[in-house]
């Protein structure tokens, strides 16, 4: 089975700072990755995500993340945040070659503050 | 284009009550889900389908029942509800490329407080 740890559970940063989410997943074969934000009040949507190919993914509102395989990584990052991108993130994994089910992490609630 | 749409968006029900959240999509999407949120745990999910006629369980499906007679709704049934089943419920969709997209669509969800 796998499995996904998001190891902060809230990361507040300051206005135009860089940001790093970090995500590491279990899994013993092939995976794939994905990314969701959620806003207050509002459903999940997809920020980015890894099928193959290049280990560097962007998404999209300036986000990026890197797959690392050897380390089971898939970190997040921004190289400058706005207050706008306060919301939870989710890191998500499911298993390459057709599962139609994906394991979220428990979140990271990032704030952006002023 | 709506999307999945999900209804109601908040209920408050007394223990032992029942009630169906309703979710329908209008992408043709094959494959239905729901979750349910609760603070800082994640998404669980509960039961989720692959088509028409087709239903499996999640990680949490005790005291819920789904049925998928059409393509485009995925109604959750919750009978003798208890107060363990306060939460947040996601519905959400995706659709199919060869094989699972890996976009998942989701409604606004519905929050639900059983008292």
């Amino acid at each position: 089975a796998q499995s996904v740890t998001q190891l902060d559970s809230q990361v507040p940063v300051f206005e135009e700072a860089p940001v790093e989410l970090r995500c590491n997943y279990s899994s013993s074969v092939s995976v794939y990755l994905f990314w969701y934000v959620q806003y207050p009040n509002q459903g999940l949507q997809l920020l980015l995500k890894y099928l193959s190919g290049s280990t560097l993914v962007k998404g999209i509102n300036g986000f990026e993340a890197e797959f690392n395989k050897s380390q089971t990584s898939f970190h997040l990052r921004k190289p400058s945040v706005h207050i706008s991108d306060t919301a939870e993130y989710f890191c998500a994994v499911s298993v390459q070659g057709g599962s139609e089910k994906l394991v979220f992490g428990k979140g990271t609630k990032l704030t952006v503050n002023p | 284009n709506a999307g999945v749409t999900q209804t109601p968006k908040f209920r408050i029900l007394k223990i032992g009550q029942s009630m169906t959240l309703q979710c329908t999509q209008d992408m043709n999407h094959n494959y239905m889900y729901w979750y349910r949120q609760d603070p800082g745990m994640g998404l669980k999910l509960i039961y989720y389908s692959v088509g028409a006629g087709i239903t499996d369980k999640g990680e949490v499906p005790n005291g819920y029942n789904v049925s998928r007679s059409t393509t485009e709704d995925f109604p959750l049934r919750l009978e003798l509800a208890a107060p363990s089943q306060t939460s947040v419920y996601f519905c959400a969709s995706q659709g199919w490329r060869g094989g699972p997209s890996g976009e998942l669509f989701f409604g606004e969800g519905s929050r639900l407080t059983v008292l």
